[in-house]
């Protein structure tokens, strides 16, 4: 049961403009999204969040947008840089007994070319 | 360098042994979790422990066990193993309360490769 789904396992954008990543979710309960990025040999690291009370969240080159309704969120990177050649993890949490954990999608593999 | 220190990094063993994974949280943070990543998978919730308690499960096997000290720091057992226990497993830690409101703060993972 793959609550937290990333379809694109790659995206390839340009250096200098905009990578837009997607995540979709199926957890109604689910109420605080995260980015992580991780790059090889190194652990997760944390983005963006965003809570189920906004629909969009900003931070320097890095925004995220959340659809409620569509169950549906969005990490905006403006401009893309090649250090952001990463993979980038969906996550989200939330209800009583998920609020102790987060659910990861599987992830899109960023390259941003010169 | 997030103050997670996961030990060993890499791990070679044998289908039916068993191993521990060690995990030291950031200074401070008395929640500890762990996730498995098998290869071109998303990070699999295992478990989460808050100071020494453990306080949600996830899809761990009956074969997995951890645990977390006094003095914070956890270790994660995997007995019997198989070849599909082949992957990475990461540690994180977070400061407060125990319920997800922020980041985790994930250490470099240890890659475990089961022969």
């Amino acid at each position: 049961d793959q609550q937290v789904k990333q379809n694109s396992p790659s995206l390839s954008v340009q250096e200098g403009r905009i990578s837009i990543l997607n995540c979709d979710y199926t957890n109604s309960m689910f109420d605080y999204f995260l980015w992580y990025k991780k790059y090889p040999a190194e652990g997760p690291t944390f983005l963006i969040s965003i809570s189920s009370i906004k629909d969009k969240n900003e931070d320097g080159r890095f925004t995220v947008f959340l659809n409620k309704s569509a169950k549906h969120l969005s990490l905006h990177i403006v401009p893309s840089q090649p250090g952001d050649s990463a993979v980038y993890f969906c996550a989200a949490s939330g209800g009583i007994q998920g609020a102790q954990k987060l659910v990861f999608g599987q992830g899109t593999r960023l390259t941003i070319n010169p | 360098d997030s103050g997670v220190t996961q030990t060993p990094k890499h791990l070679i063993t044998a289908t039916g042994q068993r191993v521990t994974l060690r995990c030291s949280p950031r200074s401070g943070d008395l929640s500890v979790y762990w996730y498995q990543q098998s290869l071109d998978q998303g990070l699999q919730f295992l478990i989460h422990y808050y100071n020494g308690e453990e306080r949600a499960k996830g899809n761990i096997l009956e074969r997995f066990s951890a645990q977390q000290f006094p003095d914070l720091h956890s270790e994660l057992n995997l007995s019997s193993l198989e070849l599909g226990d082949s992957a990475l497993y990461f540690c994180a830690s977070k400061s407060g309360t125990g319920g997800i409101g922020g980041e985790l703060f994930f250490g470099e993972g240890s890659r475990l490769t089961v022969l």
